[in-house]
């Protein structure tokens, strides 16, 4: 069963745009929501975390919206640039299980020059 | 500061074989975790280490195991290979082992063909 799920699967932006990926989980035992960017032939490096009782957090152009009462979380980068573009993973995960990390699918960025 | 490093890059195998896989961590950390990532299932969780005792388990078959060292480097293991299988393996270091308190530090994986 996944609990963490990812839309959309593919996102192309145009430079300069936002882009706003989304998540939704299930398990209410979640309280810690990170981001990952991954770039082809790297591992995930982390963008950015929040944790529930805080609807927002901005780091620079990445920004976390987090809505606790519809278990949904989001991505948004403002002014993207060609170099954002990479795969996107929100991930979950719950105090009493250490560094076990539920991911989303994934959603591949192009941001277009 | 090296990274997460992890080998061998690539590696192919055939059916029925075993392969271990290794992965050492920024120095200081003391946790290791492992992920298993494919086109079809995306990242899954296969184990966690801290202080050479295995702290969680994922959802696969006894077939995957893994073990730490007192150094805090990592093996894992997979018997049996089958071709589904083949995967990204990916290690994951952290200086603990609560994710709300620790960067989680990924190394570029071992690329396993299963043929």
């Amino acid at each position: 069963q996944q609990q963490v799920k990812q839309s959309p699967q593919s996102l192309i932006v145009q430079k300069g745009g936002i882009s706003i990926i989304n998540c939704a989980y299930e398990n209410t035992a979640f309280d810690y929501f990170p981001w990952y960017q991954q770039f082809p032939g790297k591992g995930p490096a982390l963008l950015i975390a929040i944790r529930p009782d805080v609807s927002e957090k901005k780091e620079g152009r990445f920004t976390i919206s987090f809505n606790k009462s519809a278990k949904q979380f989001s991505l948004h980068i403002m002014d993207s640039q060609p170099g954002d573009s990479a795969t996107y993973f929100c991930a979950a995960s719950m105090g009493n299980a250490g560094n076990m990390l539920t991911f989303g699918g994934g959603t591949r960025l192009m941001v277009k020059p | 500061k090296a990274g997460v490093t992890q080998t061998p890059r690539y590696l192919i195998k055939t059916r029925g074989q075993q392969v271990t896989l290794s992965c050492s961590p920024i120095s200081g950390h003391r946790s290791v975790s492992w992920y298993q990532q494919t086109p079809g299932q995306g990242l899954q969780f296969l184990f966690e280490y801290f202080s050479e005792t295995q702290r969680n388990k994922g959802n696969f078959p006894g077939r995957f195991s893994g073990r730490q060292f007192s150094n805090s480097r990592s093996e894992m293991n997979v018997s049996t290979l089958e071709l589904g299988d083949s995967a990204l393996y990916l290690c994951a270091s952290s200086l603990g082992v609560r994710a709300t308190n620790e960067k989680l530090f990924f190394g570029s994986g071992t690329q396993l063909s299963v043929l």
